[in-house]
């Protein structure tokens, strides 16, 4: 069975620093995962995904994700955070069957000016 | 282009009620699905459809049901609604059910059981 964990409830971070959220996921086959952002009182949006190939994926808003295979993990990470990026994030993975995206329970990200 | 969208976005209902959370999407996308957020939970699968006509269930589906006539259409109905339905609803869809497909949210809809 696939799964993924936000080992993290909330993650608080001064404006301009770097921002990191945790992924961890378990799957029986090759990981499809992705990272969703949920804005306040909006639906979720596709930030970026990790098919195969590099382990440093990027994306929307200035975000990346790495990849790390032996620890199971796909970080959400970003060089300078802005106030703006407090929102809500979702990790997520995709097996088999392929119709189901399995979701983390969210973290709260929220940067302080 | 308006993507995937949810009607209506806020209701409230009284136990026993029954109503109809509408979806619909103008992406000509083949797979569509329905989720509910509850707080500490992430979202949960509750229906999926891949395209006009097949319908299944996902991880929770009770209380819930979904047709599929048209590609753009997924209504999601509550039967008789219980105040452990009370959730953020969302509906989903992507162009095709492979693995490596994001997928598309409308922007929820608030229900509340009292």
């Amino acid at each position: 069975a696939q799964s993924v964990a936000q080992p993290e409830d909330q993650v608080n971070v001064a404006e301009g620093n770097p921002l990191t959220v945790k992924c961890t996921y378990s799957v029986s086959g090759n990981p499809y995962l992705f990272w969703y952002v949920q804005y306040p009182n909006r639906g979720l949006q596709f930030l970026l995904k990790y098919i195969t190939g590099d382990n440093l994926v990027k994306g929307s808003y200035g975000f990346e994700a790495e990849f790390n295979k032996s620890q199971t993990s796909f970080h959400l990470k970003k060089p300078s955070a802005l106030v703006s990026d407090s929102a809500l994030y979702f990790c997520a993975v995709r097996d088999m069957p392929a119709y189901k995206l399995s979701f983390g329970a969210g973290t709260t990200v929220t940067v302080r000016a | 282009n308006a993507g995937v969208t949810q009607t209506p976005k806020f209701q409230v209902l009284k136990t026993g009620q029954s109503m109809t959370l509408q979806c619909a999407q103008d992406m000509n996308h083949e797979y569509m699905s329905w989720y509910r957020q509850d707080p500490g939970m992430g979202l949960r699968l509750i229906h999926y459809s891949v395209g006009a006509g097949i319908t299944d269930q996902g991880e929770v589906p009770n209380g819930y049901n979904v047709s599929r006539s048209t590609t753009e259409d997924f209504p999601l109905r509550l039967l008789s609604a219980a105040p452990s339905q009370t959730s953020v609803y969302f509906c989903a869809s992507s162009y095709s059910m492979e693995q490596n497909t994001e997928a598309f949210f409308g922007q929820g809809t608030r229900l509340t059981v009292v």
